[in-house]
Formats: structure tokens, sequence, C-alpha cells
């Protein structure tokens, strides 16, 4: 299994650019959520998901948007990229709500 | 915001245990404790959770207190690997938000 999935590793965007950070777990893990840490910080939930076609905010969701039209994905969008998004980007998922949650690796991204 | 309370770091001696508290006074009686940990800049992984009995696998001990408002994540014999942010969460089955604080940051000492 390759548990989850995160792409791109690393990204650089300018101030204004959209781009989507993908997340696929082949777990058939009904659970999914994103969260972002800056440099010394925890990580702050950004969105979350208990199943396909459901999505809901989280601590920190303005400007990002997120879908879930598969049970494996779960992409992150950057609308209109600001320098205060520059942060490291998890994705995880669980079986369950209830179940420990798996992380992926990150996605590192600077926004100039 | 995070329901529980964990000292910014500690230290500990390499191959002793390592005994890292939470303090979760407001905890209530259908949440459970869960405890993660990063190491340097990897995604968190999942160390052990319980809901008020001590909980033992392969990686840890958790012991939570009776009135469980605190708990201790003890790893028994620390090496340099279990160098790492240590996160403790409280949460209910039921709840759909997983919510981080800022963990404690565990030096193991050679």
């Amino acid at each position: 299994n390759a548990g989850v999935t995160q792409t791109p590793k690393f990204q650089v965007l300018k101030t204004g650019q959209s781009m989507t950070l993908q997340c696929a777990q082949d777990m058939n893990h009904e659970y999914m959520s994103w969260y972002r840490q800056d440099p010394g910080m925890g990580l702050r939930l950004i969105h979350y998901s208990v199943g396909a076609g459901i999505t809901d905010q989280g601590e920190v969701p303005n400007g990002y948007n997120v879908s879930r039209s598969t049970t494996e994905d779960f992409p992150l969008r950057l609308l209109s990229a600001a320098p205060s998004q520059t942060s490291v980007y998890f994705c995880a998922s669980s079986y369950r709500v209830r179940q420990p949650q798996h992380f992926g690796d990150g996605t590192r991204l600077s926004i100039l | 915001d995070a329901k529980t309370t964990q000292p910014p770091s500690m230290d500990c001696a390499e191959g002793r245990a390592a005994n890292l508290p939470c303090n979760h006074s407001t905890i209530s009686g259908n949440e459970y404790v869960y405890w993660y940990r990063q190491i340097h800049s990897q995604g968190p992984q999942y160390i052990i959770h319980g809901l008020k009995n001590n909980e033992t696998n392969e990686m840890a001990s958790l012991i939570i207190t009776e009135d469980r408002k605190s708990s201790t994540l003890i790893l028994p014999h620390a090496t340099l690997r279990d160098t790492a942010v240590y996160y403790c969460i409280v949460r209910a089955n039921r709840d759909d938000k997983i919510i981080f604080g800022k963990g404690t940051r565990l030096h193991i000492l050679p």
C-alpha cells in the first residue's frame, strides 16, 4: 500500500496564482483532512471530510477550497495565493473519524 | 482551540524512560486521549490512545489519572530516534474536527 500520497512535495508560487495540492489514499479511508504547519508551530486544521461528497471547515479555512468527489482523493485548492499561505501542508486519513490518522509526507509551499 | 496543555519542551537521557505529561482538565466522559509524534519535518505518526484505562503497545504506555484530568505518555527506553514533537489530543469519537495543540518538543540527550 502507498498509504497517503501528497503531490507535489515542493512548490513555489507567485502571489495571486492558484494551484491544487493533491492528496490520495489507497486504504479506503472515509475520513480525510488537511492541515497546515507554519515554522515552529503546531498543526492547524484547514478542511476535513467524513466521506465522499461531504466536506466541512476546520480552524483556518479562508483562502482554501476542497472537494471530495471520490473516497480516494481530497484535493486542496488555493484560490489566489498569498505570502501568508507559505507553509507545510499535511493531508491525513483514517478509516473512520474515530480511528487514528495516517499522515502524508507533506507539501512544502512557498508564496513569493 | 486545543483542549490540552503540554510543556513546550523536555529533556531525557538516552536509555531512560521519557515521561511526557498532558493536562486535559476539561475532558468529558466520552472523550479519548490520543498521542501523536512528529519527527523533524515528517508527517505526524500515531502512537497510542485511551479512554480511562492505562494502555500499552509496542511504542509506548499511556497512563490516565483516575479523574481523567491528566495523562502521561511513557517511552520506556528512550533512544535518539525518539527526538520529536509529541502531541496530546483530546477528542470524542463523534468529533469530526481533530485539533492539534503545540505539543512538547522532546530532546533525547546522549
